[in-house]
């Protein structure tokens, strides 16, 4: 069955520690990846996305991710957090023979000042 | 302003009654999601929709049904039939098929069963 695991359900962090939140999926066809962020009280917003072409993406906030196709995976990192990166983070996964988008069950982040 | 609209914010249903929750999309994108999110839970897709008057099950749609009679609009009613309907509903859309896609997310419905 389709589906993507997040790894880690809540990560604390001290601040300008590294961080590294890991995601797989399972799924035979062509896709793509997102990673979203939910900052508390606010609505979920696009931090980076995978398509095609190189694997390693950047995205906002210093946030990047790796397409590692042979593991299934799209890790999500941050070589130095900061506290305004307390949030939840949400891996998607889309799928091309079913043309929808499925998520993650989320990794809720808490940095300490 | 390009978005998604979802309204109301927060509903109250007694229990056995029908609601539904309203999505408007003006980004012209065909695409269009609900997603229930529970704590610990993440998003988990209930229908969507690739083209008006067309839409499919997600992995959680008994108790749910939607119409798409229009492009722009998606509404969602949870039935007297959704054994838990308490939580917070979110629609969605994109771009399909291209394979250039994000999903664009509404504020959100926070629906509370009482």
């Amino acid at each position: 069955a389709q589906s993507v695991s997040q790894h880690n359900h809540h990560v604390i962090l001290s601040e300008a520690a590294s961080l590294e939140l890991g995601c797989n999926y399972s799924y035979g066809g062509t896709v793509n990846l997102f990673w979203y962020v939910q900052y508390p009280g606010q609505h979920l917003q696009l931090l980076l996305k995978y398509f095609s072409g190189d694997p390693l993406v950047k995205g906002i906030k210093g946030f990047e991710a790796e397409f590692i196709k042979s593991k299934f995976s799209f890790n999500l990192r941050k070589p130095s957090v900061q506290w305004s990166d307390t949030a939840e983070y949400f891996c998607a996964l889309w799928m091309n023979r079913d043309d929808k988008i499925i998520f993650g069950k989320g990794t809720r982040l808490h940095i300490l000042p | 302003d390009g978005g998604i609209t979802q309204s109301p914010k927060y509903l109250f249903r007694k229990e056995g009654q029908n609601v539904t929750l309203s999505c408007e999309q003006n980004l012209n994108h065909d695409a269009m999601y609900w997603y229930r999110q529970d704590p610990g839970q993440g998003l988990r897709l209930i229908y969507y929709s690739q083209i008006v008057n067309d839409f499919q099950k997600g992995d959680i749609a008994e108790g749910y049904s939607v119409s798409r009679e229009k492009k722009e609009s998606f509404p969602l009613t949870v039935t007297s039939a959704q054994k838990n309907p308490t939580a917070f509903y979110l629609c969605a859309s994109s771009r399909p098929g291209q394979g250039n896609t994000e999903a664009f997310f509404g504020q959100g419905t926070r629906l509370t069963v009482v």
